[in-house]
């Protein structure tokens, strides 16, 4: 079955340390990948996405995310993260074309000033 | 981006009663909506897919007599959780986009609603 690991259920970090969000998906095939944040009391919002083309991609808040297909990985990054970074992260497969998507656990930042 | 408002934000129902979420798209026409729930700690499980003017496609395990999807319009889609008991207690999050292949169009979320079945 269709599935998506986030390594990480709650990260904890300091102000202006860097960020590493874990993501592996398992299908064989194509697939389009996204990462949503989720601000306390907010709806889901898009950070992120990949659908073809470079696999470095940038997204807002200086978010970026890199492809790794050989490793089924989608992993998030951001250099310097701020207070303002605390939020839930998921990220989300498309699989093949089909209309749907699939989400992890989503990961829990908290960021301490 | 575009905004998709879902109501109630949270409800508190009898056990046997039942119950229905709206899910609107408010500034763009949503030719597919689709219904999440969530648990606790827990990643957002795709209920079911609907199509406008068609009947929805429930993921395997969704039981579709207890959750009715109806998608009547462009801009409305609801979900009614038919003689509620308290393990339908969760977070159900609505999404919706336009277009019907894939997902080379933005999906925008609902804000989620609470239920609670006592």
């Amino acid at each position: 079955a269709q599935s998506v690991s986030q390594h990480n259920h709650h990260v904890i970090l300091s102000e202006a340390a860097s960020l590493e969000l874990g993501c592996n998906y398992s299908y064989g095939g194509t697939v389009n990948l996204f990462w949503y944040v989720q601000y306390p009391g907010q709806h889901l919002q898009l950070l992120l996405k990949y659908f073809s083309g470079d696999p470095l991609v940038k997204g807002i808040k200086g978010f970026e995310a890199e492809f790794i297909k050989s490793k089924f990985s989608f992993n998030l990054r951001k250099p310097s993260v701020q207070w303002s970074d605390t939020a839930e992260y998921f990220c989300a497969v498309n699989p093949g074309g089909y209309n749907k998507l699939i989400f992890g656990a989503g990961t829990r930042l908290a960021v301490h000033p | 981006g575009a905004v998709v408002s879902q109501h109630p934000s949270w409800v508190i129902c009898k056990s046997g009663t039942s119950v229905k979420i709206e899910c609107r798209s408010l500034d763009f026409q949503a030719t597919t909506m689709f219904w999440y729930r969530q648990f606790p700690k827990q990643s957002l499980m795709l209920m079911a897919t609907s199509n406008e003017g068609s009947k929805a496609t429930y993921e395997q395990g969704v039981e579709k007599d207890k959750f009715l999807i109806n998608h009547a319009s462009l801009t409305l889609s609801t979900l009614t959780v038919t003689s509620a008991h308290p393990e339908d207690s969760s977070f159900y999050i609505c999404s919706a986009r336009a277009g019907t292949n894939g997902m080379n169009t933005e999906a925008f979320f609902g804000q989620g609603t609470r239920l609670t079945v006592v």
